[in-house]
């Protein structure tokens, strides 16, 4: 049973415009949610997080959106670059468990 | 600062034998955690070391086991390897432990079982 659910395998996007990654989660006790990027042959690096005290939390071009009563996330990227091409996993924890739940992952193309 | 290394990069194994795969953290990290990435699971929590205990365990089977050393370098082994075990297995180090503190990974093992 996915607790973290990522439902788009892919999207492709043109440079420049807004790619829209999305999350859904059906624990209510996660509180605290990250968003990672993974290059082939990399391993994942942390993008950004946000707190449950939060409904939104920025850094440059990535934004995180948190709908607590849907229990959904989204990740905004403004403008994409081709460089953000790669898979992006988004992950959920509750402060009790120290054990971290990851989405399958969504692959972003950006096209130049 | 050092990133998290993982030896060896790429291992093929046969059905039946085991494997011990190696994992240097940032250094000043005590948590290492482990994870298991397939096509179709995503990213698997397996264990969690922090300072030489194991502090928390994901939903795999005996076989698959760890240890952390005094300088928080660990070890993960897989016994009696399975062809489903192929996978890409990822470290991660944080300072105080993966719900909490920003993970940081290495670049993973990639197994594969014959």
């Amino acid at each position: 049973d996915q607790q973290v659910k990522q439902n788009s395998p892919s999207l492709s996007v043109q440079e420049g415009r807004i790619s829209i990654l999305n999350c859904d989660y059906t624990n209510s006790m996660f509180d605290y949610f990250l968003w990672y990027k993974k290059y082939p042959a990399e391993g994942p690096t942390f993008l950004i997080s946000i707190s449950s005290i939060k409904d939104k939390n920025e850094d440059g071009r990535f934004t995180v959106f948190l709908n607590k009563s849907a229990k959904h996330l989204s990740l905004h990227i403004v403008p994409s670059q081709p460089g953000d091409s790669a898979v992006y996993f988004c992950a959920a924890s509750d402060g009790g468990s120290y054990i971290p739940t990851f989405g399958r992952g969504t692959s972003l193309i950006v096209h130049p | 600062k050092a990133g998290v290394t993982q030896t060896p990069r790429y291992l093929i194994k046969t059905r039946g034998q085991q494997v011990t795969l190696s994992c240097s953290p940032i250094s000043g990290h005590r948590s290492v955690s482990w994870y298991q990435q397939t096509p179709g699971q995503g990213l698997q929590f397996l264990f969690e070391y922090f300072s030489e205990t194991q502090r928390n365990k994901g939903n795999f089977p005996g076989r698959f086991s760890g240890r952390q050393f005094s300088n928080s370098r660990s070890e993960m082994n897989v016994s009696t390897l399975e062809l489903g075990d192929s996978a890409l297995y990822l470290c991660a180090s944080s300072f105080g432990g993966p719900s909490t503190d920003t993970q940081y990974f290495g670049p993973g093992t990639r197994l594969t079982v014959l």
